[in-house]
């Protein structure tokens, strides 16, 4: 079965410092594997995801995620946190086939502050 | 570009009373699911759908109905409510997992329901 584990719920850096949100997974198949970012108070829009292509992945607004197998990681970094990234970020996976194939597992997610 | 519409936004229940949060999308996508969110839980799943006529069960189905009578509509059902059903959902959509698509998740802005 296929997990997602993110650690620290809460991360606080101060604006333009490195941004760093840790996620792992476990999966018996190669996965594909998503970040989502939520505002306050909306929906969950895509960040960046991994499909087997390029293990580096760039996404929206600076965000970027690298894939590592050997490490079972798909940790989500920015050079430079800017106020506006205060948010909750979620790390999913999802199973390419089979018969639940489609269905996304969540992790917990990670409350980002950034201070002025 | 509606996407995915979730109604209503809010709703206040007491227990023991029934409602249906509706949702619908307009991306013909064959994939629909449901999810809550509890504070520090993420999002789990309750039920989804790969198409018209079939649905299935996720993490967390008990207490809840859907059907999926058309591609665009995913009606989420709770038979009678309990203060445990207080949390937000969310209805999300994406394409099947063939012809190269890689599944990301479209997520409706969310519906809040508190159960007294």
């Amino acid at each position: 079965a296929q997990s997602v584990t993110q650690l620290g719920s809460h991360v606080s850096v101060s604006e333009g410092a490195l941004v760093l949100l840790r996620c792992n997974y476990s999966s018996s198949v190669p996965p594909y594997l998503f970040w989502y970012v939520q505002y306050p108070n909306q929906g969950l829009q895509l960040l960046l995801k991994y499909t087997s292509a390029a293990t580096l992945v760039k996404g929206i607004n600076g965000f970027e995620a690298e894939f590592k197998k050997s490490e079972t990681s798909f940790h989500l970094t920015k050079p430079s946190a800017h106020m506006r990234d205060a948010a909750e970020y979620f790390c999913a996976v999802r199973v390419p086939y089979g018969g639940s194939q489609g269905n996304l597992i969540f992790g917990k997610g990670t409350k980002l502050s950034v201070k002025p | 570009n509606a996407g995915v519409t979730q109604t209503p936004k809010f709703q206040v229940l007491k227990t023991g009373q029934s409602m249906t949060l509706q949702c619908a999308q307009d991306m013909n996508h064959e994939y629909m699911s449901w999810y809550r969110q509890d504070p520090g839980m993420g999002l789990r799943l309750i039920h989804y759908s790969v198409g018209a006529g079939i649905t299935d069960q996720g993490e967390v189905p008990n207490g809840y109905n859907v059907s999926r009578s058309t591609t665009e509509d995913f009606p989420l059902r709770l038979l009678s409510a309990a203060p445990s059903q207080t949390s937000v959902y969310f209805c999300a959509s994406s394409y099947p997992l063939r012809g190269g698509r890689t599944g990301e998740l479209f997520f409706g802005e969310g519906s809040r329901l508190t159960v007294l």
